[in-house]
């Protein structure tokens, strides 16, 4: 059981370049969800999914897309990167009830030139 | 929309108590929860409380609630220089798991 998995740990982008951070969990969660982590502004959801074939926008979704084939798969995609886009992105996922524990990835750090 | 404020920066002595506060604003979460940042490292839950109990106490760590004031603390006993990490407060969200994270605390334990 490796819990919730993600690929890259690293990655370095140029402005206008596009890539996929990849996000595995193997516990059947039917909940995931992306955040990303800039200092000083805490954890925000990007996008989020309560199962497979459904998703939603978080509190910062532009620039971002998801989708969930699978239920053990989550990737995130970043269409065009930015700049501003330069962050740590943490994937989570956990059962969909308010009691249900959210496990979180040990996050990819990404920056883009 | 709903907003988590923590103080930035704490810094005590090995052995000496710590205590984080939050405030929140969302009157109906129902779950708050802690989580544990460690360098380099993902987020690990520490403990949660629901919004219908004052106080919740799991080995070292005290979670009290109140409720009326929107308030939740995070003591820590007995604070050892491995507890240095930042502390994140967490409600829930529009009634699904989705968190709503304050800044942090960065917690530093000097020996």
């Amino acid at each position: 059981n490796a819990g919730v998995t993600q690929t890259p740990k690293f990655q370095v982008l140029k402005t206008g370049q596009s890539m996929t951070l990849q996000c595995a969990q193997d516990m059947n969660h039917e909940y995931m969800s992306w955040y990303r982590q800039d200092p000083g502004m805490g954890l925000r959801l990007i996008h989020y999914s309560v199962g497979a074939g459904i998703t939603d926008q978080g509190e910062v979704p532009n620039g971002y897309n998801v989708s969930r084939s699978t239920t053990e798969d989550f990737p995130l995609r970043l269409l065009s990167a930015a700049p501003s886009q330069t962050s740590v992105y943490f994937c989570a996922s956990g059962g969909p009830q308010s009691t249900d524990t959210q496990y979180f990835g040990p996050g990819t750090r990404l920056t883009v030139l | 929309g709903e907003d988590v404020e923590q103080s930035l920066f704490l810094s005590v002595r090995e052995g000496d108590s710590s205590v984080i506060n939050c405030t929140y604003t969302d009157s109906s979460s129902t779950y708050l929860y802690w989580y544990k940042q460690e360098p380099g490292a993902g987020l690990q839950l520490l403990t949660y409380i629901f919004s219908n109990m004052d106080m919740k106490q799991d080995q070292r760590l005290t979670v009290l609630l109140n409720k009326k004031d929107k308030h939740l603390s995070l003591r820590i006993a007995d604070t050892q220089t491995g507890d240095s990490a930042i502390y994140f407060c967490a409600e829930i969200y529009s009634g699904y798991s989705t968190l709503t994270f304050g800044k942090g605390t960065m917690l530093l334990v000097s020996p």
